[in-house]
């Protein structure tokens, strides 16, 4: 069976500063994985999505992601963070027919 | 106007009581998806629709029920709502393309209190 993993459920970077959060996901063959975001009281927004090819993916709001099937991960980097950026992201891996996995979040907080 | 609208945004219930949350698309998406949010749990399928005639139930099934109405809109039902019911639920849309998967588009969630 699938899953994923967001083994950090709540981080705190100060605006300005680097980010990257960690994601690893189970799966027997090349699977496909996203990112979401949630701003409070919003639905989730993609953020970017990896189905093949180059394992660095470009996505929107400055985030990137980079796939590593030898460590199973997917994680998510920005350079500089923006107080923008304080929301719920989500990791989620799509393996079987149809079959959407979300991890259970990262909450990002962003101080000044 | 929003590509996936969701009513009522907020609802409060008492246990036993029958509740519908709707969902409505102008995504022209023919899948459409329920799932709910819970602290800590992250998103659960509830259940999932290709198309019209084809409904299927997602890892959380009991204790709802859906009906795929038109292309468009995609109703979940709690027939006897219980408090541990109370979450955010979302409706999601997606192409039906060739892909295995393609990318899920969200409504903004109905919150969901059962006292």
């Amino acid at each position: 069976a699938q899953s994923v993993t967001q083994p950090d459920i709540h981080i705190t970077v100060s605006e300005g500063a680097s980010l990257e959060l960690r994601c690893n996901y189970s799966y027997g063959a090349t699977p496909y994985l996203f990112w979401y975001v949630q701003s409070p009281g919003q639905g989730l927004q993609l953020l970017l999505k990896y189905f093949s090819g180059d394992t660095l993916v470009q996505g929107i709001k400055g985030f990137e992601a980079e796939f590593k099937r030898s460590q199973s991960s997917f994680n998510l980097r920005k350079p500089s963070v923006h107080w923008s950026d304080a929301a719920e992201y989500f990791c989620a891996v799509a393996g079987g027919y149809q079959k959407v996995t979300f991890g259970i979040g990262t909450k990002l907080q962003v101080i000044p | 106007d929003a590509d996936v609208t969701q009513t009522p945004r907020n609802r409060i219930t008492k246990t036993g009581k029958r509740i519908m949350l709707e969902c409505s698309q102008t995504k022209g998406h023919d899948r459409m998806y329920w799932y709910r949010q819970d602290p800590g749990l992250g998103l659960r399928l509830i259940y999932y629709s290709f198309d019209v005639k084809d409904i299927n139930k997602g890892e959380i099934s009991d204790g709802y029920s859906v009906s795929r109405q038109a292309q468009a809109k995609f109703s979940l039902s709690l027939e006897s709502a219980i408090p541990n019911q109370t979450a955010l639920y979302f409706c999601a849309t997606s192409e039906n393309r060739d892909r295995v998967y393609n990318e899920q588009f969200f409504g903004p969630g109905t919150r969901l209190t059962v006292l």
